[in-house]
């Protein structure tokens, strides 16, 4: 079984910070997926990736997949932006269940 | 892009009842759907996987007896918490397949 972990867990900001998740995983994945929860708890999908980078927008996401290791970079942050940012990893074939990290608890201040 | 609806977004029943919880693909075809759930502060767990007309798997700890899932058709996948006790409230998260897993709204279940 996959252990997913992520870093900080929670992290406070100010508006216009370069802002950096971390997420590490203890197996090797066919994918892993960036997503995040706003407080009313719905989720949306922010990037799935399994090798390089992708970026769309102030958001950058990166994968080694040799260290097992995954960022996810905030440029410019806004207010808007604060929400739980959560990695999954997806271990088996694409339709395979995630396995979470417990998520990390973005704020950013004005 | 994909959209996932899940209906009732909310609800509350009263210990001993039963809900049903759908999940539908709007505008694609899902041959895997997950269910997931998660509680207060903690992270989503993956209760199970349900293919379209198969029986679902569900992860190690989940009974299946109380969480009914169907996956009836390529759109529409159901999960029936069956006798709920105020344990199960919960939020329930699915999410749909289709080269990507596609998350829905949640529902919050709270029993009374």
């Amino acid at each position: 079984k996959n252990e997913v972990e992520q870093s900080p867990q929670n992290l406070t900001a100010q508006e216009g910070e370069f802002i950096t998740i971390n997420c590490s995983y203890s197996v090797g994945i066919s994918a892993l997926h960036w997503l995040q929860q706003h407080p009313g708890g719905g989720i949306v999908s922010l990037f799935m990736l399994s090798s390089g980078k992708k970026k769309h927008g102030r958001l950058i996401a990166t994968i080694n997949i040799q260290e097992k290791h995954s960022s996810l970079h905030i440029t410019a942050s806004h207010p808007r932006d604060s929400a739980v940012y959560i990695c999954a990893a997806n271990s088996g074939g694409g339709a395979d269940g995630l396995t979470f990290g417990k998520g990390t608890h973005l704020i950013i201040q004005p | 892009g994909a959209v996932v609806s899940q209906h009732p977004s909310r609800v509350i029943c009263k210990s001993g009842t039963s809900v049903k919880i759908e999940c539908r693909s709007l505008d694609f075809q899902a041959t895997t759907m997950f269910w997931y759930r998660q509680f207060p502060k903690q992270s989503l767990m993956l209760m199970a996987t349900s293919n379209e007309g198969s029986k679902a798997t569900y992860e190690q700890g989940v009974e299946k007896d109380k969480f009914l899932i169907n996956h009836a058709s390529l759109t529409l996948s159901t999960l029936t918490v069956t006798s709920a006790h105020p344990e199960d409230s919960s939020f329930y998260i699915c999410s749909a397949w289709d080269s990507y897993q596609y998350f829905g709204p949640g529902t919050r279940l709270l029993v009374l």
